[in-house]
């Protein structure tokens, strides 16, 4: 069975960093992507970009590029999103969700992880 | 950036209705083009890709046709676990872009 398994809610204040893990099992980790994707609550879905799992190939969306990091240890299935300076406006929830390619794909995020909510204020 | 335009942004039905929900994409798309239903609190689920196939578990009910800019997710007969917010997404480039969600709930 298929899972993305993410880490647990963070409250953090503005300018500390944080790290959120999501870990994949049951399928082969290492030929997929990882997207990661933002929902402010009471809002719409956003998708910030994707990582390879095989060779950490990034694409960041143009709206979170140079905002949030995205990492992987293939040797554990888990994909991470850090950022280095949090900020108020990073109050959302985060998930993972299995891409199949970068490019055009008849199946995009057939899994995901079950979100992580981060919550900044001081 | 590829835009994804959902109509309508909300709309109140009841057990047992046919329920259209349209999205239109800002240039052709092919027919690149998924639905997902998200309950509240919970993550999305995939529901319908390429357009017009069911995914895998997805009851019969749900439907989804279109190609190039606009498509459509039909649900032929509402049932209470129904009532969710819908959102359409294009996977023909990168960036990855949603429609806006459009809120079904009960009347």
């Amino acid at each position: 069975e298929v899972q993305l398994v993410q880490s647990g809610a963070a409250v953090k204040k503005p300018g500390e960093s944080l790290k959120i893990s999501c870990r994949g099992s049951g399928y082969n980790f290492s030929t997929y992507w990882i997207a990661w994707l933002r929902q402010v609550p009471g809002k719409g879905l956003e998708w910030m970009g994707i990582i390879y799992a095989g060779d950490s190939d990034t694409k960041y969306s143009p709206s979170f590029e140079g905002q949030v990091t995205f990492s992987v240890d293939k040797s554990i299935t888990t994909a991470y999103l850090q950022w280095s300076s949090l900020k108020a406006s990073d109050t959302a929830i985060y998930y993972c969700a299995r891409q199949a390619t970068a490019g055009s794909s008849y199946l995009d995020f057939d899994f995901w992880g079950q979100g992580t909510l981060v919550t900044v204020s001081s | 950036d590829i835009q994804m335009t959902q109509s309508p942004s909300s709309l109140s039905a009841s057990v047992g209705d046919r329920v259209i929900i349209t999205c239109r994409s800002s240039q052709n798309i092919r027919n690149y083009l998924n639905w997902y239903q998200q309950k509240p609190g919970k993550a999305p689920k995939l529901l319908i890709y390429a357009a017009s196939n069911l995914q895998s578990g997805v009851p019969s009910r749900f439907g989804g046709s279109g190609s190039g800019t606009d498509f459509s997710l039909t649900i032929s007969s509402l049932q209470p676990e129904d009532f969710a917010t819908y959102y359409c997404q294009q996977s023909y480039s990168l960036p990855r872009t949603f429609g806006q969600g459009t809120k079904l709930d009960i009347k």
